[in-house]
């Protein structure tokens, strides 16, 4: 069975500030580890996956992440946040079938001026 | 424009009223998920299918039914909905490649928010 810890349930952070939201999974298998964002009234969108290769990850709207096997962690980094990143932001990790996927609790970033 | 499309996107209704959201997508996918989003809980899935007429249980099916009668619609059926199924909903769809398997990456509807009295 899978899981995922995101490990801040709230990150409130200054425009223009780095930020990095924290994720940790657990797992019997290999797996593919995603991020996906949701902006408020909107559906998820997906932010960045691993599947395999290169374990740093880069992702739309200058995000990243890092696949960390021996500590399994996917934490999600951005060097300059914008108002504009304020949403809630979903780790995900799920079996190489893809038919699984487990969603963590949610991180909501708060982007402040 | 690649879209998943569900309906209704609110509602309220009340206890022991059946009720279906539709679920709908254009891009040609085999595999259609259903989540249902809590504060605190993220996202749990309810049901999934591989494709046309198969289906099977996620993590937190009890008091939901499912059909896959066409490729495009995935629909979710509440028989007799309770208080604790009050939830904001999402369908989702993902493209299996050769051999099967899928990438894992779901595109997402809006999401249909379901409040039952």
């Amino acid at each position: 069975a899978q899981s995922v810890t995101q490990l801040d349930s709230q990150v409130p952070v200054f425009e223009e500030a780095p930020v990095e939201l924290r994720c940790n999974y657990s797992s019997s298998v290999s797996v593919y580890l995603f991020w996906y964002v949701q902006y408020p009234n909107q559906g998820l969108q997906l932010l960045l996956k691993y599947l395999s290769g290169s374990t740093l990850v880069k992702g739309i709207n200058g995000f990243e992440a890092e696949f960390n096997k021996s500590q399994t962690s996917f934490h999600l980094r951005k060097p300059s946040v914008h108002i504009s990143d304020t949403a809630e932001y979903f780790c995900a990790v799920s079996d190489r079938g893809g038919f699984k996927t487990i969603f963590g609790a949610g991180t909501r970033l708060f982007v402040k001026a | 424009e690649a879209q998943v499309t569900q309906n209704p996107r609110y509602l309220i209704t009340v206890t022991g009223k059946k009720l279906t959201v539709t679920c709908s997508q254009n891009m040609n996918h085999e595999y259609m998920s259903w989540y249902r989003q809590d504060p605190g809980l993220g996202l749990r899935q309810i049901y999934y299918s591989m494709n046309v007429e198969v289906t099977d249980k996620g993590d937190v099916p009890e008091g939901y039914k499912v059909s896959r009668k066409e490729k495009r619609n995935f629909p979710l059926i509440l028989e007799s909905p309770s208080p604790n199924q009050t939830s904001l909903y999402f369908c989702a769809s993902s493209l299996l490649v050769v051999g099967g398997a899928s990438t894992g990456e779901l595109f997402f509807g809006e999401g249909s928010r379901l409040t039952v009295l």
